[in-house]
């Protein structure tokens, strides 16, 4: 079945880490993205890509990094510089049909910093 | 800056009533709307869409939307509700012919009474 899985689905680590979460998809799509969701606050796009070996911020970047080597994998690393780290991640895929709006997600992964 | 605003962030029904969720978008061109579910343990799945047309679109398990240009409103509806459809909701903007984004409202949880 095609799809995007995220792995892991939860995560634990201690502040001052790095820690990375992993997406892939066989969709075959372009187009990659990462969302942080908190509760009240909907999605919030934290990266963006639209094809390999390049990536865009998306609104709240600061204290993320992503690699886009391969289409079909978009990491996400979670860096000691990012200040509230425990959310749930999202991972999202699409095709430039409709101006690439029409979007996949994955599972998620929830990170916890202790 | 381009918004998305729902207005109930929690409701509660009992089953065999009738939902209606707002979702109002602040645009100034041509966008592409969408409503997402998020069943608890579940992915984020496309419940349904509008991108042109039809003003009154249907989606999945008996869901509808209506675009109303002129309010900037993009509602759910459904007219019976089941237990089952208890999740969270969250109504989405895109500009066409951009690949940067979906912007998501903050979501609206959904409690159905037995």
């Amino acid at each position: 079945d095609g799809g995007i899985t995220q792995s892991p689905k939860y995560l634990f680590r201690k502040e001052g880490q790095n820690v990375t979460l992993s997406c892939e998809q066989n969709l075959n799509h372009d187009a990659m993205y990462w969302y942080r969701q908190d509760p009240g606050q909907g999605l919030r796009l934290i990266y963006y890509s639209q094809i390999v070996n390049d990536f865009q911020k998306g609104d709240i970047a600061e204290g993320y990094s992503v690699s886009r080597e391969k289409k079909e994998s978009f990491p996400l690393t979670v860096t000691s510089a990012q200040k509230n780290p425990t959310a749930f991640y999202l991972c999202a895929s699409s095709i430039p049909g409709q101006g690439y709006n029409e979007q996949f997600f994955g599972p998620g992964t929830r990170l916890t910093v202790l | 800056a381009q918004s998305v605003s729902q207005h109930n962030h929690h409701v509660i029904l009992s089953e065999a009533a009738s939902l209606e969720l707002g979702c109002n978008y602040s645009y100034g061109g041509t966008v592409n709307l969408f409503w997402y579910v998020q069943y608890p343990g579940q992915h984020l799945q496309l419940l349904l869409k509008y991108f042109s047309g039809d003003p009154l679109v249907k989606g999945i398990k008996g869901f509808e939307a209506e675009f109303i240009k002129s309010k900037f409103s993009f509602n759910l509806r459904k007219p019976s509700v089941q237990w089952s459809d208890t999740a969270e909701y969250f109504c989405a903007a895109g500009i066409t012919g951009s690949a940067r984004q979906l912007t998501f409202g903050s979501g609206t949880q959904l409690t159905v009474l037995p």
